[in-house]
């Protein structure tokens, strides 16, 4: 069954570093996301991708953040100066339209 | 902005008992998605509702959209081990690829 992939596993990095996590949706889908989720807590909406561009972004996507599919493959999400509060799980979903389906994460340490 | 409330926040159970999570929202919702989150795991899509008034069953799990599209339900009879995880609840408006998850209930079950 396929399913999105997601590297790596696991970032640690230091405040003020810029991040890049890497994502590889299902092949045949056309909207693509990216979710964060601190630990314990709800997942929070960043940013949804349709045609070769953002369709929604929320709140917490700002300039620090961007997001490109760099070879119709990959889905990336890079963050330009890491903060604190970015320690989280990150997580990529791709869609063919309704049902997302969603990859094992990236868990991001800032320190 | 959209926000979605889902009670109970936590759930303990005893194996064979019932459980049920609400989801409310104060705007109408084009739709509604189910998603279970295993410990440790990534969310998992359960279900999409669309109709007003919708009932879907899957086995044990049974789900409901409001007749008014601002609330919903899952509903699951005869617990088991298995359906351990946090359960949450996502819409998006309509229109929009802006999907919010509801601050979801972790359901423990007791064996």
């Amino acid at each position: 069954e396929p399913e999105v992939t997601q590297t790596p596993s696991h970032q640690v990095t230091q405040m003020g570093q810029e991040v890049i996590l890497r994502c590889v949706p299902i092949s045949n889908h056309l909207y693509f996301y990216w979710y964060r989720q601190i630990l314990g807590q709800k997942v929070e909406f960043l940013v949804s991708f349709y045609n070769n561009e953002i369709s929604e972004k929320s709140e917490i996507f700002d300039d620090q953040f961007s997001v490109e599919r760099p070879d119709g493959s990959n889905f990336t999400l890079k963050i330009r100066s890491t903060k604190l509060e970015d320690s989280a799980m990150y997580f990529c979903a791709s869609s063919g339209g309704n049902e997302q389906f969603f990859g094992p994460g990236t868990r991001l340490t800032v320190l | 902005g959209q926000q979605v409330m889902q009670i109970p926040q936590y759930q303990h159970v005893q194996e064979g008992e019932d459980f049920t999570t609400y989801c409310n929202s104060s705007t109408t919702l084009s739709n509604i998605q189910w998603y279970k989150q295993r410990p440790g795991g990534h969310p998992v899509f359960l279900i999409q509702l669309v109709k007003s008034g919708e009932v879907k069953k899957q086995k044990r799990l049974t789900f409901q959209f409001g007749e008014a599209k601002k609330n919903s339900s899952l509903h699951i009879t005869a617990t088991q081990t298995t359906d351990v995880g946090t359960y949450f609840c996502a819409s998006s408006t309509s229109g929009t690829y802006k999907y919010i998850f509801g601050t979801g209930t972790r359901l423990k079950v007791l064996a």
